[in-house]
């Protein structure tokens, strides 16, 4: 079981807006920024937004982030067919010493 | 060009060994902080070890704590995981990780293609 809670799956049309939450705790996004991850099939996860809400070097501005407290969520703006992949989010916890992750979201492009 | 490339994995019996590198080019590598996370076949990610710029300062997950054991080599640009005593359930794909950022903010920026572990008999 994950650290922190992402809903397993999200779907929308092309177009449409599609925001995913990550819900976590006092000790991990209540303290420490989060990051984002996109991961294509067969493929190793990309950084896609840190510092809550910062893009990555390339990454499109229909990616936003950002964070409220112990969540975060992430929003996809203009979804298009290539954004079918499965997100995660992640946080330091200074408690645990950790790097902890949310279960990922698979999102779909119907 | 900035990467991270893993090589070690393979097959190996439950009980037995293993030793996983990580070899960065493009960047300094002893300015950074670098992680171990592992991908089970169709399941999410999961952080196993934390490694400091200098080696000093090391953190694992209690899943591989006195199992796996994180250590980096800064003259070679390399990084390394030791798997022992290993389980069924430690298969999966390790990819190493560079943890840019600092203090509050740090940020998991760059990642490798993974190398597939299977412990099975």
């Amino acid at each position: 079981q994950s650290v922190l809670t992402q809903p397993p799956s999200a779907s929308g049309t092309p177009g449409q807006r599609v925001i995913i939450s990550c819900s976590g705790s006092s000790s991990d996004i209540g303290s420490n920024s989060v990051n984002w991850f996109q991961q294509l099939p067969g493929t190793a996860p990309k950084l896609l937004i840190h510092s809550d809400n910062q893009r990555h070097s390339g990454v499109p501005d229909r990616f936003s982030g950002s964070r409220s407290g112990t969540s975060a969520s992430l929003a996809i703006s203009g979804l298009q067919s290539e954004d079918e992949a499965d997100y995660y989010c992640a946080a330091w916890d200074g408690s645990l010493h950790a790097w902890v992750f949310g279960g990922g979201t698979k999102v779909t492009v119907l | 060009e900035v990467q991270l490339v893993e090589s070690g994995g393979g097959l190996v019996q439950p009980g037995g060994s293993l030793r996983l590198s990580c070899a960065a080019s493009g960047f300094a590598f002893s300015s950074y902080e670098m992680n171990w996370v592992r991908q089970a076949p169709g399941k999410g990610l999961e952080w196993i070890s934390y490694i400091s710029s200098s080696g000093s300062l090391i953190y694992y997950a209690d899943s591989v704590k006195g199992r796996f054991a994180i250590s980096r080599d800064n003259t070679k640009n390399s990084l390394f995981l030791d798997l022992n005593s290993l389980r069924a359930e430690d298969t999966a794909v390790y990819r190493c990780a560079r943890d840019s950022g600092s203090g509050d903010d740090p940020i998991v920026d760059l990642w490798g293609q993974g190398t597939l572990v299977t412990v099975s008999p």
